[in-house]
């Protein structure tokens, strides 16, 4: 079955901290995409990030950065230094047989100041 | 401004009375969707759409409708609204189905 599991369901940590979101997903697929998504309190959806399943290397987006693991089935979000400002909704999902769009559950993450 | 618009953004409506919520796009993709979400269960695919005249079911698509006559618009109808189809709702669109996908800013629906 496609999935994806978000097992955090909320994170809260203290300005400054790094975290780290994780997301596990669930496909027979050899060929498959897997995004992550902030949903901000504002409630808009906003793109962070676009894999597909033949590209494994790691990639770093200023205090972002994300982990793709085959071996593991995971595809783990990091915020480094995190900020208040990224206290939000995380959504990762995963595109299957180029038509089935399957979103985990989000984890809430609070950065406190 | 490249972008996905809904309307209304917010609705309260009674059980059985018919409505539709409103999604256009302003950057000629080909495919459009629809998500609802709930609490607890992120977003779920209702209905998408490759092309113009082609429309397909997603995960939940009991209870709803969809049309695409025109590129740019995908409604989405709800024939005999009923409580549990009380959410938030999204809309989104993209090239092609491989890429990523734009979001709309969501229409919250209260069916009493």
């Amino acid at each position: 079955a496609q999935k994806v599991t978000q097992a955090q369901t909320e994170i809260s940590v203290v300005e400054k901290e790094d975290v780290t979101l994780d997301c596990v997903y669930e496909t027979r697929d050899t060929t498959y995409y897997l995004f992550w998504y902030k949903q901000p309190p504002s409630g808009e959806l906003v793109f962070l990030i676009r894999r597909n399943s033949f590209d494994e290397q790691n990639e770093i987006s200023g205090r972002y950065s994300w982990n793709f693991q085959k071996s593991t089935s995971s595809f783990n979000f990091t915020i480094t230094a995190s900020q208040v400002v990224d206290s939000a909704v995380y959504f990762c999902a995963g595109l299957y047989n180029n038509n089935d769009m399957r979103f985990g559950a989000g984890t809430r993450l609070t950065v406190k100041p | 401004e490249a972008q996905v618009t809904q309307n209304p953004r917010y609705l309260i409506t009674v059980t059985g009375k018919k409505l539709t919520v409103t999604c256009s796009q302003n950057m000629n993709h080909e495919y459009m969707s629809w998500y609802r979400q709930d609490p607890g269960l992120g977003l779920r695919q209702i209905y998408y759409s490759m092309n113009v005249e082609v429309t397909d079911k997603g995960d939940v698509p009991e209870g709803y409708k969809v049309s695409r006559k025109e590129k740019r618009n995908f409604p989405l109808i709800l024939e005999s609204p009923s409580p549990n189809q009380t959410s938030l709702y999204f809309c989104a669109s993209s090239e092609t189905i491989r890429l990523t996908q734009y979001f709309g800013p969501g229409t919250r629906l209260l069916v009493l």
